[in-house]
């Protein structure tokens, strides 16, 4: 199957910094990754669509400014949590369509703790 | 607004007992229905389902989707203790949409 690379797998900060979290395609393509965030015992929530070559799609209530996402090539989408605050923590997880009738890949998850 | 939701929120069986996890949706663009495993880091794939009438089979897993009637339902048989997770469905349109999932308890 295919592969996605998300890191870091588990990240600390302090409160007013900024992380930046990557999710790579190892050996296909992505030109649509999407960003989900999980609450502890709850479901997978998307945050927004990130494009390659141009602007994220965000969900109603997602902060642009404050989750960031660029996705500059094929095979790479970041997300940066700007200016972190302990209710950030969360468990952020990329995925991406490997082809039009294929399943979902899904990185590792990165768990953020903000302290 | 595309939504999908899952029955029973949880559930909780002996080994060697048959499970069987709802989902049911209701997207634009459907494109495909998919099954996920989530232990304790990023859900595990499963099945992706396409066409209706058609069962999957992996094991002791199963799953068969109906677009008519737009449910999918995951069937475990002789369930251990290793099955213990939150099961994930998660319908594909222009994005996957997820489910709140069903979380499983298998005990000894």
């Amino acid at each position: 199957g295919a592969v996605v690379s998300q890191h870091p797998s588990r990240v600390i900060c302090k409160s007013g910094t900024s992380v930046k979290i990557e999710c790579r395609s190892l050996d296909f393509q992505a030109t649509t990754m999407f960003w989900y965030r999980q609450f502890p015992k709850q479901s997978l929530m998307l945050m927004a669509t990130s494009n390659e070559g141009s602007k994220a799609t965000y969900e109603q209530g997602v902060e642009k400014d404050k989750f960031l996402i660029n996705h500059a090539s094929l095979t790479l989408s970041t997300l940066t949590v700007t200016s972190a605050h302990p209710e950030d923590s969360s468990f952020y997880i990329c995925s991406a369509f490997k082809g039009k009738h294929d399943e979902a890949f899904f990185g590792q998850g990165t768990r953020l703790t903000v302290v | 607004e595309d939504k999908v939701v899952q029955s029973p929120l949880s559930l909780v069986v002996h080994e060697g007992d048959t499970v069987t996890l709802n989902c049911s949706y209701e997207v634009t663009n459907f494109r495909s229905l998919l099954w996920y495993k989530q232990e304790k880091k990023a859900p595990t794939f499963l099945f992706m389902l396409t066409s209706s009438g058609i069962e999957k089979k992996s094991g002791r897993l199963s799953s068969i989707l109906d677009k008519k009637e737009l449910f999918s339902i995951l069937n475990i048989t002789a369930t251990q203790t290793g099955d213990s997770a939150v099961y994930l469905c998660a319908v594909g349109g222009n994005m996957l949409t997820f489910g709140g999932g069903t979380r499983l308890m298998v005990k000894p």
